[in-house]
């Protein structure tokens, strides 16, 4: 079983929908958690940087971490078709802060 | 700024060759970070380097893979004795720390497509 588990997708939905994107993991050690997105051909991008529990927003998005569930999420809010990419969870332990653990991403498609 | 960039963009070579992939980070930045992605999965972490050092290189899949950064600055990934089931994606990034601050996001090049036939 992987460190961290995400849903494939892929997802498709309506322009200004609510996209809801989400990560388990099994590693309790796991303290820094982020939200990165890659577009086709490019390299991941950070969106989202938590650490350790609760909620943080920026704009349109939401990451959400729940510790004592070991599952966080992402939500982008009024969606927009530029929000097309992959989205990939990733997280990392007080020791070893560089490795980045990634979940398998997530491919959206927002429709016009 | 300019971003990581990766040298070259795609690299296709026959099973048993020898191959180098070429990494430029940011400029200033100490850090540096080598991972690789399989068609459908999340990067899986490499090696990683401050400065001219490689701090961790537990994620190297075997004797096979190498990555040296003798000037602090850029970084080869080396790749001996090539196997079928090397061909991914493989990513470079670079910090201008390490660490749990907000100074540690990692900015990824494009990647280097490693195709071996």
């Amino acid at each position: 079983q992987k460190e961290v588990e995400q849903d494939p997708g892929p997802l498709s939905v309506p322009e200004g929908a609510i996209v809801s994107l989400n990560c388990t993991y099994s590693n309790s050690a796991f303290q820094y958690f982020m939200w990165y997105r890659q577009y086709s051909r490019k390299g991941p991008e950070l969106l989202m940087y938590t650490y350790s529990s609760g909620n943080k927003e920026d704009g349109r998005f939401t990451a959400q971490v729940d510790k004592s569930s070991k599952y966080i999420s992402l939500f982008i809010r009024d969606s927009q078709p530029s929000d097309s990419a992959t989205y990939l969870c990733a997280m990392s332990t007080l020791l070893h802060d560089y490795k980045l653990s990634f979940g398998a991403g997530t491919t959206v498609t927002v429709r016009a | 700024g300019a971003g990581v960039s990766q040298t070259p963009s795609n690299k296709v070579t026959e099973k048993g060759k020898y191959v180098e992939l070429r990494c430029d980070p940011i400029s200033g930045h100490t850090a540096l970070y080598w991972y690789r992605q399989s068609l459908g999965q999340g990067p899986e972490f490499l090696i990683y380097f401050q400065g001219t050092g490689a701090a961790d290189d537990s994620g190297l899949p075997n004797d096979r893979f190498f990555a040296v950064r003798p000037e602090g600055s850029v970084s080869t990934l080396k790749i001996q004795r090539t196997e079928r089931g090397d061909s991914a994606v493989y990513l470079c990034a670079s910090s201008l720390n390490p660490g749990g601050s907000p100074s540690y996001e990692q900015y990824f090049g494009p990647g280097t497509r490693l195709t071996v036939t």
